[in-house]
């Protein structure tokens, strides 16, 4: 069965860079979210997307964005890049109802030098 | 937020079942229980959901208590691929999850 594709899977930026990182759900999932995990730490909820509109909002930073296309992929926009965004960053969709499962995908790693 | 409270870390033995228990004393009445499960450098997958009853499923079963202020997660027969961090979630009619710290579980040989 098709997964949730994140690319990239690693990425290495400087300080004060931009990164862009995209979400593919899985097909026919209609809303999409995304996790900031940093290392040790647990994953941080930080936005999500019900059919192109945002949906609910987390503890994403101001210098970051994101939009939900109409294919359903995702885009993360970060920019102003810190060395502390230095995460793994995973997306998960579903199905817009009340309790179904998110599935996640395997991540993208960044790295902010 | 984090609304529930689980041990740092646990251990059992292989093809032993486990117990992971969870507290949840703030629940609502409108708050699914979901567990998740993390391998190392892998994204989250989901366990089993549910409302008040227990529930049953080819991974696991969920035990909820009576008053619904906790829960356990039982793993009947724990193999070596079940090593992973267990994170109990509550979630109410909202999308998003607010993980909390999990428990780590060792399965020992």
């Amino acid at each position: 069965a098709a997964g949730v594709i994140q690319s990239p899977r690693h990425l290495i930026k400087e300080k004060r860079e931009t990164a862009t990182l995209k979400c593919y759900p899985i097909p026919r999932h209609d809303t999409v979210y995304w996790y900031q995990q940093g290392p040790g730490q647990d994953p941080q909820f930080l936005i999500s997307f019900y059919e192109k509109m945002q949906s609910d909002k987390g503890s994403i930073p101001d210098r970051f964005s994101a939009q939900q296309f109409s294919d359903y992929h995702s885009e993360l926009n970060m920019s102003s890049l810190e060395l502390g965004d230095s995460a793994l960053y995973f997306c998960a969709s579903s199905l817009a109802s009340a309790v179904t499962e998110q599935y996640f995908g395997p991540g993208t790693r960044l790295t902010v030098t | 937020d984090a609304k529930t409270t689980q041990p740092n870390s646990m251990e059992s033995n292989e093809e032993e079942p486990v117990h992971l228990p969870c507290n949840h004393s703030t629940i609502s009445g409108t708050d699914y229980i979901h567990w998740y499960r993390q391998l190392p450098s892998q994204g989250p997958e989901y366990v089993i959901h549910g409302l008040t009853s227990n529930v049953n499923n080819r991974m696991a079963s969920l035990a909820i208590a009576e008053d619904r202020k906790s829960s356990t997660l039982i793993l009947h027969r724990a193999t070596l691929r079940d090593a992973a961090v267990y994170y109990c979630i509550l979630r109410d009619t909202g999308n998003q999850f607010y993980f909390g710290t999990g428990t780590s579980l060792t399965v020992i040989p």
